[in-house]
């Protein structure tokens, strides 16, 4: 059964800063890969997907996550964060044909 | 933009109150989901749903928990008897026959007092 690991439950940097996201997944088959992101009191919000395309992918917000089957990651970057990225990020993975298992997710703090 | 909708935003029950949480996914998606996040834990998978029937469930969803398309545009989950644990955001999700991401509503908060 397919499953993501985020490695790193809470996640501190300073305005500005390069943010860095692990996620590590497990699957039997290519899978298909996200990164989610949820603001206080609200639903999870697609960022970006890997569907077996390009192997880097760009997302929304200037985020973006590079698919590296070697290493079994998905990680989520961004060059520069902003306040506004303060959130939790879940990184998700699903098999195709199966349905999509989520991360325990990552607490972005930025500080000013 | 199409979105997926939930009601109600909060609901208040209290223990052994069965409850029905509603979702009107995107028109055109046949797939839906039903996920569950205790505060400040991971969002858990609960049941999938495809041609009126549960394709998936989880450990979760046991026999108090159904889910039913009651006609063409809603999609519920109701538990049957609430118990305290049973308190929590509520998401519903569905996706189309391209690509696999879901769509997310906004969710139910659930408090079983």
């Amino acid at each position: 059964a397919q499953s993501v690991t985020q490695l790193g439950s809470h996640v501190s940097v300073s305005e500005g800063a390069l943010v860095l996201l692990r996620c590590n997944y497990s699957s039997s088959v290519p899978p298909y890969l996200f990164w989610y992101v949820q603001y206080p009191n609200q639903g999870l919000q697609l960022l970006l997907k890997y569907t077996s395309a390009a192997t880097l992918v760009k997302g929304i917000n200037g985020f973006e996550a590079e698919f590296k089957k070697s290493e079994t990651s998905f990680h989520l970057t961004k060059p520069s964060a902003h306040m506004s990225d303060a959130a939790e990020y879940f990184c998700a993975v699903s098999d195709p044909g199966n349905d999509m298992r989520f991360g325990a997710g990552t607490r972005l703090t930025v500080k000013p | 933009e199409p979105e997926v909708t939930q009601t109600p935003s909060h609901q208040v029950t209290q223990m052994g109150q069965e409850v029905i949480l509603r979702c009107v996914p995107i028109s055109n998606h046949l797939y839906f989901y039903w996920y569950r996040q205790i505060l400040g834990q991971k969002v858990e998978f609960l049941v999938s749903f495809y041609n009126n029937e549960i394709s998936e469930k989880s450990e979760i969803f046991d026999d108090q928990f159904s889910v039913e398309r009651p006609d063409g545009s809603n999609f519920t989950l109701k538990i049957r008897s609430t118990k305290l644990e049973d308190s929590a955001m509520y998401f519903c999700a569905s996706r189309g026959t391209v690509g696999y991401e879901q769509y997310f509503g906004p969710g139910t908060r659930l408090t079983v007092t």
